[in-house]
Parts: C-alpha cells; structure tokens; sequence
C-alpha cells in the first residue's frame, strides 16, 4: 500500500473553503484514492474517491495532481460539523483500507 | 436503511469473562470487517469476512474470534482480554467484497470496551 503525508492537524473559520492536502508519491497505477472522515465519538465516514480526474460529489470535491502522487480535498464551505479527522487512503484492495494518522481539521465559528 | 448497528455501545469485563460484541447491517452487503481503535490512533483492520467466510485475519490473537452467522450479522466473541485491549471496536459494511477498488465502507459508531 501507498505510503501517505498528511498535515497532523489545521484549522478553518465556519463557512470558509477548507484544502486538506495529501502526498502520496509511492501509489501504484491501479490504488484508488480514497478519503474517509472521522467525526468525534463516531466511526468513520466515506467522503469521496477518485483515480485520475477531479470527483465532486455533495459533501467535498478532490483534486488529483496529474502525476497522482498527491491530492486535496476541498470542503468548499466548512461548517461546525466538519471538525473532523480527515484520512487519505491509496488503495486498490478495499477490503483493506489501511488508515494513516490523518489530518485532524477544527472548525471556528 | 444506511446504517451498521453495533452492541453494546460500552461494555466493560474482567480478563477471565466470556463476551461478545454484535454487529447488524440490513443492506445487503456481502463484506464485512472488524476495526480496532486505541485511543488518538486510526483504525487497524482486525477481520474480513466476505460472503460469511473468513477471508482476511491480520494476525489477531485468539482471543478474539470472529463468527459471521449469516450475511447481516457479525459477532466478535472476546475471552481471557488483557487490559491492552481495551478500545473501540469499529464494525464495517461494505457492497461489493474481493477487493473490488471503488467500494465504499460503512461504519458502525464502535462498541467501547473496558478491560479490568
């Protein structure tokens, strides 16, 4: 599996875009790159993949460099309830999503 | 129905109980996994289990054993714990088992459990 580097954690004030970033320069052709949220005191969240073009879909958009050894999510307009750890997870296989240390977002009012 | 229930939400047993966490999904999924989380860590993947059979263990003790009675249900049956174990215990749901590259996952919100 792709090794991933992601911010330990960052901060947004309500209703401002949110770029979470994700390198992850050793992934193989055929990983998919998968992103996952954790909301406090829940299990974690499916938020959106992709695998060479730009995915929108209503919670987040990802972009996916051209050369895919790095990604974003993009939270257009953050609320109270992203606050959230946000994992970036290259993967083929995802019956074995391996889950990094992620980036831990706080949200201000 | 979107949603993985897992029971008890908090269970609390001594290193010589006998326990078991449960875990329901009603949407046809044919995948489905064991996580475990310490504390301010990410998830590990415990278990798979992909149309009722065991197709994944990540060398777990066997202390905990996984039974999958049929394609909604998922036990974790947990015996003679140590105190190390105590976390949350995450169950997963997925469409499309083997490995296929876009499914989704979706998570129960975690049995606790305590280790005396």
């Amino acid at each position: 599996d792709a090794k991933t580097t992601q911010p330990n954690s960052m901060e947004s004030n309500e209703e401002e875009p949110v770029h979470l970033p994700c390198n992850h320069s050793t992934i193989s052709g055929t990983d998919y790159i998968h992103w996952y949220r954790q909301l406090p005191s829940q299990g974690p969240e499916y938020v959106i993949h992709g695998l060479t073009s730009n995915v929108n879909n209503r919670m987040a958009s990802l972009a996916i460099a051209e050369d895919r050894k790095s990604s974003t999510l993009i939270l257009h307009r953050a609320t109270l309830r992203d606050a959230a750890v946000y994992y970036c997870i290259p993967t083929y296989n995802t019956d074995k999503l391996i889950f990094g240390t992620g980036t831990r977002l706080q949200v201000f009012p | 129905d979107t949603e993985v229930t897992q029971t008890p939400k908090h269970l609390v047993m001594g290193m010589t109980n006998k326990k078991s966490l449960k875990c329901e999904q009603h949407m046809g999924h044919r995948a489905m996994y064991w996580y475990k989380q310490k504390a301010k860590k990410p998830p590990e993947l415990m278990f798979v289990y992909s149309y009722e059979k065991l197709s994944i263990n990540e060398s777990v003790p066997s202390r905990f054993s996984p039974e999958c009675p049929n394609s909604s249900l998922l036990n974790l049956h947990l015996h003679a714990l140590q105190p190390e174990d105590s976390a949350l215990y995450l169950c997963a749901s997925s469409q499309a088992p083997g490995g296929r590259a876009a499914g989704e996952l979706f998570f129960g919100e975690g049995s606790r459990l305590t280790v005396l």
